[in-house]
């Protein structure tokens, strides 16, 4: 079946400019959960949903980042005003549901913020 | 707060060599452990974890790991490597319980060489 998938692949931003990321995660996933991997650095949490409610936002770096889930299915991760150090990679992962459950992860969006 | 120390950033060996990556956590309850791969441009897929039970937990691609509680440790081995193996790999640890977030360590990378 279909894994997470991401998109854009890839996205180069002006820095100041908004950027959408979206991620559809493999249907029937309840859990979701946004990670940013900085060059040579391992994933760091960003944030977490239940369906469509956002439980977890303590790793979103400033208000400039925003993440919603309106259905419960595909999610959108916006950061207004990108700044350099906003370049990474946007990694998106599903689980079936919560606890013990494996997380799939996609194949990211590589940001790049000049 | 849970943290994870990966030992070791680049790990070289040559084909059908044995191999151990080291991972050590820190964490003041029970948590869950777990190992992925990260393929070039790819998305990071899970090799194995650990919840409960036996403390040799065997994987894909022939990998294995045990968990020693009482050094915090939950090194990655494989008897023999391919080239193939080549790639990124990511300790992680998930408080026990909670709603799934992930903390990885910075990733080791494992070159094997002809």
């Amino acid at each position: 079946g279909a894994g997470v998938s991401q998109s854009p692949r890839y996205k180069v931003a002006k820095r100041g400019q908004d950027v959408a990321l979206r991620c559809d995660p493999i249907s029937g996933h309840v859990s979701l959960f946004w990670y940013q991997q900085a060059l040579g650095q391992g994933p760091e949490f960003l944030t977490y949903f239940q369906n469509e409610a956002q439980l977890d936002k303590s790793g979103l770096p400033s208000d400039r980042f925003f993440a919603e889930r309106p259905e419960g299915s595909v999610s959108t991760l916006k950061i207004q005003r990108t700044q350099q150090e906003d370049s990474a990679v946007y990694l998106c992962a599903s689980s079936l549901r919560t606890f013990e459950e494996t997380q799939y992860f996609g194949p990211g969006t590589r940001l790049l913020v000049l | 707060a849970q943290s994870v120390t990966q030992l070791d950033s680049q790990v070289p060996v040559f084909e059908e060599a044995p191999v151990e990556l080291r991972c050590n956590y820190s964490s003041s309850v029970s948590v869950y452990l777990f190992w992925y791969v990260q393929y070039p441009n790819q998305g990071l897929q899970l090799l194995l974890k650990y919840l409960s039970g036996s403390t040799l937990v065997k994987g894909i691609n022939g990998f294995e790991a045990e968990f020693n509680k009482s050094q915090t440790s939950f090194h990655l081995r494989k008897p023999s490597v391919h080239i193939s193996d080549t790639a990124e790999y990511f300790c992680a640890v998930r408080r026990s319980g909670n709603t799934g977030k992930l903390i990885f360590g910075q990733g080791t990378t494992l070159q094997v060489k002809p």
